[in-house]
């Protein structure tokens, strides 16, 4: 089955950029989304088709896909963007989440 | 303003089966291009995506689950419903739906429920 990989942690100081990847095979030829979470609430939506920003997302959040990795970058990162983020593809009508990355701003 | 929340129990002894209502608002799911998921998500754990039924019913499971999930849907209620059989402390998770639409975010979970815990124990 389909799998995608991202690192563990990212740490960050505060107004730093933070780059979260997503590992997968042939993930360029797949829309990525992105979800964050923070402790106790649900995951929200803040990438998807690779580059998009849904309403209400700062602008500070950035997405791109290539290859076999897809990227989270927040600029000028905030202390309100410490939470896990979620990677996630279709692999033949299937859902597939990565392994999560949490990110400390510092 | 689109809605989800998940019902269910909130114990289940191993061996039985979990059934899981999400009651929406807001859409239908008779609307070509809508699409509702469950998800789970066990302690301290990454999310895990189970299943999937669309407008059209066609429905989609977890390769390693897929002997144990089925989905359904009753549009006139606004409601999806999950059965997982022969329950396992593994399974012991918060269970989130959440949906999928043509518009406007493409693909995306654009509205998720706020979650229900389903503890497995003796």
């Amino acid at each position: 089955s389909y799998e995608l990989t991202q690192p563990p942690s990212v740490s960050v100081s505060p107004g730093q950029t933070a780059s979260i990847t997503c590992s997968g095979d042939k993930l360029g030829d797949l829309y990525a989304s992105w979800y964050q979470q923070k402790p106790g609430q649900s995951p929200v939506l803040v990438m998807y088709k690779d580059t998009k920003r849904p309403s209400g997302i700062p602008e500070r959040f950035s997405g791109s896909n290539s290859g076999n990795t897809a990227t989270l970058t927040i600029s000028g990162t905030q202390a309100m963007d410490e939470a896990d983020y979620y990677c996630q593809a279709w692999d033949s009508s299937t859902g597939v989440f990565g392994t999560g990355t949490k990110v400390s701003v510092l | 303003q689109v809605t989800l929340k998940e019902s269910g129990p909130a114990l289940v002894k191993p061996t039985q089966t979990l059934t899981l209502t999400c009651t929406f608002s807001g859409f239908s799911l008779s609307t070509s291009g809508m699409r509702v998921n469950w998800i789970r998500q066990p302690p301290g754990k990454a999310l895990e995506w189970l299943a999937r039924i669309d407008w059209d019913d066609d429905k989609f499971y977890s390769t390693s689950l897929k002997t144990r999930l089925t989905i359904s849907k009753d549009t006139s209620k606004n409601q999806v419903v999950l059965t997982m059989t022969n329950m396992d402390p593994v399974d012991t998770a918060t269970y989130y739906c959440a949906r999928v639409s043509d518009s406007p975010y493409v693909d995306a979970f654009d509205v998720w429920g706020q979650g229900t815990m389903v503890s497995v124990s003796t």
